[in-house]
């Protein structure tokens, strides 16, 4: 069975306090790995997609990388406004068609 | 250009009471996905539909639950006798193409849905 396991699940930093989360999964075949941001009482927003081992892809003051078994979210001096939930999800090739399976997310809070 | 949009955003049902939930995609959208989301959890896979056709519901918790796309646009997502573990938020996601493998999918805000 596929499963994506974020942690920790909650990171509380100050501002400017760099910091990464984790996500780790087991998957019988990646096609591809997602992040997202998720405000409350919003729905989840496009952060990244990363498809293989190695590769790297950044946002302003995000960068997310992959390895085989896990990725990483690193914040790099972080402001209040970047706090959120951060989901992590897999796309995996022997799942039914091209659901996303999720996991329980890291709620960061950036104090001033 | 718009997102996806989801109504109503909150509704609050009896239990036993039946409920329709609705998606309207992003406009060219092919591939629409329901979730559900739990109170600090991750969202759920429901079903996928890709334009009219409904390819897997494998999701679904019951048969109380059934999802429509049949002009392959707007989508609802039906639930019988509603029960107070449904209470949960719904999510929309569309994608835009044929094989929605690797492709980014976009959220709507959700409907909030508290059971009585």
């Amino acid at each position: 069975e596929d499963q994506v396991t974020q942690s920790p699940e909650a990171l509380r930093l100050q501002e400017g306090e760099s910091s990464s989360l984790n996500c780790s999964y087991t998957v019988s075949g990646l096609r591809g790995l997602f992040w997202y941001r998720q405000d409350p009482g919003k729905g989840p927003e496009f952060l990244f997609t990363l498809y293989s081992a190695g590769e790297e892809k950044e946002k302003e003051r995000l960068k997310a990388t992959l390895t085989k078994k896990e990725s990483f979210l690193h914040i790099t001096a972080p402001k209040p406004e970047d706090s959120a939930t951060y989901l992590c999800a897999v796309q995996a090739m022997n799942t039914g068609f091209q659901k996303l399976v999720f996991g329980t997310g890291t709620r960061l809070l950036v104090s001033p | 250009g718009a997102g996806v949009s989801q109504s109503p955003r909150y509704k609050v049902a009896k239990r036993g009471q039946d409920v329709a939930l609705r998606c309207d995609p992003i406009s060219g959208h092919v591939s629409l996905f329901w979730y559900q989301q739990a109170l600090g959890q991750g969202p759920e896979f429901l079903t996928y539909f890709q334009n009219e056709a409904q390819l897997d519901k494998s999701g679904l918790p019951s048969d109380r639950f059934f999802a429509e796309r049949p002009e392959g646009s707007v989508s609802t997502l039906k639930i019988q006798r509603t029960q107070q573990e449904d209470s949960a938020v719904y999510l929309c996601a569309s994608s835009l193409g044929r094989t929605g493998y690797q492709e980014t999918q976009y959220f709507g805000p959700g409907t909030r849905l508290l059971v009585l």
